[in-house]
This record gives C-alpha cells, structure tokens and sequence, in this order.
C-alpha cells in the first residue's frame, strides 16, 4: 500500500538551511499531489502547500513564501522541502502528505511518520 | 487563531456517544467538503472522514461525520480508550489564492 518515508530529525543552528526529504513508495509518484504540513511544538496543523508532481510546479501558502522550497526527484519518487536562513520558530515537526486531488480538492492520505527539525544555538 | 473553529477539548465515557463540531464560512466548509484527521501522540496525522462523511478502509463505522451549511461535526459512538486522540478537521478555502485550512483541533479524553 501507499507509504511515505521521511528523512530523520535535524538540529541546526540559526541561519543554516535543511532539506526534509519524503520518499514514496506502492503507487505512482506523478498520479498525486504532494502537500507539506507543518506541526509546531504542541499546536496544531498548519498548511504549507503543495506540489505538482506532474509539472513539479510549487504552490506555497502565504505564510511560507521567500525561504520554503518544495522540489523533486521523480527518478526516486522523493519530495523535498527545504529551509533556508532557518529561525528559532521554524522549530517544528514537517509532514508530507499525499493527495489524490489537485489544488483544492481531495484529503490527505496517507502522512510520512514526520520531521522534527530543532533550530537551536 | 485557525480559520476553522473546534472547541479544544471533549470528553466521554466507555461506549458513550461524543461529537465534535468544526465551524467554517462560506470561503470554505460553506463551499467545499470537510475531511477530518485523527492524531495519536507523538505520531502523523490519520485520515479518518473524507469528502464530509466517507470513512476510508479500516476506519469502523461508529465514526461517522456530517456537514451542514458552513459547520460540520465528528460523531464518534460506544466510545473506547482507542479513541483518545487529537481531531482535526480540514477544507479547502477559496479565499485569496485558496488554502488548505485546519481547525485547531479537538483533544478527546475517555474518561
């Protein structure tokens, strides 16, 4: 069935940059969007947008727009999003989640295991 | 402050029947289906309801979920410890440049 295998917890230091990876596996990598949520420290989900794994087109939410890149490798099935000038506030888990819809429609099934990525000096 | 409004906490009892409501506007629940996610602690997100009321496999049918104008609503019944978990709701919203949006989520306690 559908699987989704995220890279492991990151620290990093403030400025630095990380790059969360999510691989696929039991279906068709282009036949679904791929969306990112991000979770921070006990609250709730959040958001963060989502890929066109046909085009590798990216849609950002407002709020993660300048230092947020979703990429590709559809070689290996993987998605990625990465971090630039990282900030304490961008401690959080990362989700990748697979949609059968495209843009606003369809739901999120199934979710990698998550990414913490601690930002920390 | 989430665009969707649950309220933070519910609880109930072993084989009790407890729903939890998510309340939208018309950008959003209003015009567009409700899917809910259940989270176990230190774990992902689950789909639990799609598309308002459609339980994927394995989900059993005494959850259920409904819609109705710009609110929707989680019904879990003969409640078990299982159960205990965080609960999302979720839907498209058509504002600005449309987004997904979540409701801050539903702690359910089986007392």
């Amino acid at each position: 069935q559908a699987q989704l295998v995220q890279s492991g917890s990151e620290l990093k230091q403030p400025g630095a940059s990380v790059k969360v990876s999510c691989k696929a596996s039991g279906y068709s990598f282009t036949n679904y969007a791929m969306n990112w949520v991000r979770q921070a420290p006990g609250q709730g989900l959040e958001w963060m947008g989502w890929i066109n794994t046909n085009t590798g087109n990216p849609t950002y939410a407002q709020a993660f727009t300048g230092r947020f890149v979703f990429s590709l490798d559809t070689s290996v099935s993987t998605a990625y999003l990465q971090i630039y000038s990282l900030k304490a506030e961008d401690t959080a888990v990362y989700y990748c989640a697979r949609n059968p819809g495209w843009r606003g429609t369809g739901w999120f099934d199934p979710w990698g295991q998550g990414t913490l990525v601690t930002v920390s000096s | 402050q989430s665009v969707l409004t649950q309220p933070p906490s519910a609880s109930g009892t072993p084989g009790q029947r407890v729903t939890i409501s998510c309340s939208g506007s018309s950008s959003n629940i209003g015009s567009n289906t409700v899917n809910w996610y259940k989270q176990l602690p230190g774990t992902a997100p689950k789909l639990l309801i799609y598309s308002n009321s459609q339980r994927p496999s394995g989900v059993p049918d005494r959850v259920s979920g409904s819609k109705s104008g710009t609110s929707a609503s989680l019904a879990i019944s003969g409640l078990q410890s299982e159960d205990e978990a965080d609960y999302y709701c979720a839907a498209w919203d058509d504002s600005l440049n449309g987004n997904w949006v979540f409701g801050g989520g539903t702690k359910l306690t089986v007392l």
